[in-house]
């Protein structure tokens, strides 16, 4: 059983498009984070929710809209594509705010052409 | 969260042990010092945190230092599995949620 599993895998699109990314977890965690990596392999938190609520939104453009149906899934939703928007998204879930253990998904590379 | 400095790369044999240093001098003494690595392609993967006692599990060791100023992850037997990159982050108990992860340290591990 995945515990973090993300859709798609990889992910080829134009500027301008939108698009999605879902993430599901099955380990009954309350919290789950969006992060990127970008080019340099930097990995930086954009999202995080506890409980579907919103909890952090570090400087992310408006164009990223997270939405969490239920705890158990965090997509994110990414309007008019950048070239700048390529990088390796990660979900990841923990048992509760104050997790630093976190269990990451296998992460969506997204290429913006 | 304190900042943690680590060297950017280092090389171990496999089957010896592979020690891996990280100084984190500004750690408060509500933050955690946590352990994770990344392995080519794949999501980062947790291994292991301590407050101020040395904590062992299935997969490493983590040597706090009294001061708590510096840590060291101990992977006791390297394999060619443990090729990745290993971040140590400090983490609040009170607001853990965000990993600000660094550059973290790059092991090979060579045969």
């Amino acid at each position: 059983d995945t515990a973090v599993s993300q859709t798609p895998k990889y992910l080829v699109t134009q500027m301008g498009n939108d698009k999605s990314i879902k993430c599901e977890q099955n380990l009954g965690h309350d919290t789950m984070y969006w992060y990127k990596q970008d080019s340099k392999k930097f990995l930086k938190i954009m999202f995080s929710y506890n409980n579907k609520e919103l909890i952090i939104n570090e400087t992310v453009p408006n164009r990223f809209s997270p939405k969490s149906p239920d705890k158990a899934h965090l997509n994110l939703h990414i309007n008019s594509l950048e070239l700048g928007d390529s990088a390796v998204y990660f979900c990841a879930s923990s048992l509760t705010m104050a997790g630093g253990e976190q269990y990451f998904g296998p992460g969506t590379r997204l290429t913006v052409t | 969260d304190a900042k943690t400095t680590q060297p950017p790369s280092m090389d171990c044999a496999e089957g010896r042990a592979a020690n891996l240093p990280c100084n984190h001098s500004t750690i408060s003494g509500n933050e955690y010092v946590y352990w994770y690595r990344q392995i080519h392609s794949q999501g980062p993967q947790y291994i292991i945190h301590g407050l101020k006692n040395n904590e062992t599990n299935e997969m490493a060791s983590l040597i706090i230092t009294e001061d708590r100023k510096s840590s060291t992850l101990i992977l006791p037997h390297a394999t060619l599995r443990d090729t990745a990159v290993y971040y140590c982050i400090a983490v609040n108990s009170n607001s853990g949620y965000a990993l600000n992860f660094g550059k973290g340290t790059s092991l090979l591990v060579t045969p």
